[in-house]
This record gives C-alpha cells, sequence and structure tokens, in this order.
C-alpha cells in the first residue's frame, strides 16, 4: 500500500512560519489534500488540490506538491492554529484509496 | 449548509457488531457525492474504513473489507456503518463525511465524530 511520512511535531512561536512536510513516493504526480484537527474537533479541510484553499481558510494557508514531497505552509503562525494536520491522497494500488498520513502536531509556544 | 451528525451506541461488546447512522441535512445523498466512515483510535491517526455512492457499489478498506458493510437509507437521509466481530482494536472515534471519488476526493464535510468503546 501506499505510505505517507510526516514529522511527529513541529513546534514554533507566534508569527513565525510553519512548514509541514508529507512524503511519499512520486507524491508530486498525485493530489494531496491537508486537514486541520483542533484537540477534541473533527478535522477540517484546509488545503485540496495540493494548494487550493475551501471558502473560509484563511490566506495564511498555502501548499505545494513536487517530487516526492506535498509542504502545507502556516504563515504568521497564530495561538489558534495550534493543532494536528495530516495529508490524504488517493491511491488504487492497493485498494486503500484514501490514505492518510501519520499526522504533526503543530505547538505553538 | 451541509451537516452531518453520527448516533449509536457508546459501548459495544466485543464480538458484537458496532453499529453506527449518520444524518445529512443540507444535501440529499442521493446527488452526486459519496459517503463515507473514517475512524480515529485514540492517541492515533485516520484511518477511512469504507463509503457508499448512491446507485453505486460500496468500497472499503481491504484491512476491514471482511466486516464491514455500509448502506444508504435515501428516505432518511442517512447512512449507515456496521462491523461485526468487534475487537478492542475498533475502539475510537468514528466520523462520517462527504467526498467525490478519484484523485479529487477530499473529505468536505465532516460529523462531530462519535467515540466507541468495545468492552465488556
Amino acid at each position: 500500500s501506499y505510505v505517507l511520512t510526516q514529522p511527529p511535531s513541529v513546534s514554533l512561536a507566534p508569527g513565525e512560519t510553519a512548514r509541514i512536510t508529507c512524503g511519499g513516493s512520486n507524491i508530486g504526480r498525485k493530489s494531496v489534500h491537508w486537514y486541520q484537527q483542533r484537540p477534541g474537533q473533527a478535522p477540517v479541510l484546509v488545503i485540496h488540490y495540493d494548494s487550493d484553499r475551501p471558502s473560509g481558510i484563511p490566506e495564511r494557508f498555502s501548499g505545494s506538491n513536487s517530487g516526492n514531497t506535498a509542504t502545507l505552509t502556516i504563515s504568521r503562525v497564530e495561538a489558534g492554529d495550534e493543532a494536528d494536520y495530516y495529508c490524504q491522497v488517493w491511491d488504487t494500488s492497493s485498494d486503500h484509496y484514501f490514505v492518510f498520513g501519520p499526522g504533526t502536531r503543530v505547538t505553538v509556544l | 449548509q451541509v451537516q452531518l451528525q453520527e448516533s449509536g451506541p457508546g459501548l459495544v461488546q466485543p464480538s458484537e457488531t458496532l453499529s453506527l447512522t449518520c444524518a445529512v441535512s443540507g444535501y440529499s445523498i442521493s446527488s452526486d457525492y459519496y459517503w463515507g466512515w473514517i475512524r480515529q483510535p485514540p492517541g492515533k491517526g485516520l484511518e477511512w474504513i469504507g463509503s457508499f455512492y448512491h446507485g453505486g457499489s460500496p468500497y472499503s478498506s481491504p484491512s476491514l473489507k471482511s466486516r464491514v458493510t455500509i448502506s444508504l437509507d435515501t428516505s432518511k437521509n442517512q447512512f449507515s456503518l456496521k462491523l461485526s466481530s468487534a475487537t478492542a482494536a475498533d475502539t475510537a472515534v468514528y466520523y462520517c463525511a462527504r467526498h467525490r471519488w478519484g484523485s479529487s476526493g477530499n473529505f468536505d464535510y465532516w460529523g462531530q465524530g462519535t467515540p466507541v468503546t468495545v468492552s465488556s
């Protein structure tokens, strides 16, 4: 099955830029979607199709995807951005179809 | 506004069937989207369980396929999950969500989630 890798955690101060990576074999050929999950809440789609923001998502959230790495960037990090972030792709190689990364915990110091 | 709401028992006996329902409002489940289930064990990540499209066939994760049944009730605009032979490993928060199929398949609307514990 297709495997996605993410760093377990990222810590940064308010105002800094968070870059969360999602690694996978030739992931640049796939559409990558990103979710934010605040503690005790359901996931929220923050980036779809590599770099598009759904309605209502701040411009501070952006994404890119190339080669073997997709990246979610959060500019000018705020306390409210503290959450777990998951990448997700579609893969048919083993019928698992919807594959999620293990998640990255973003901590705002 | 599309809204999804899960419901079902919070406690399931081992070897019994875990049954959940997702009520959808603001959108017809007979329209152009898939309806799926995702779960999250305590302290762990997200796992896709399975999905259904009105007029189509259900799909489920290979690791759960033999135990999963997903169905739609268009008259009530809701869909259901049944997971048979439950074990402690099935303890998780269960989410229902709307999505498209294929490479454009992201989950754009989610329920709030319902915790299920499998224990005697």
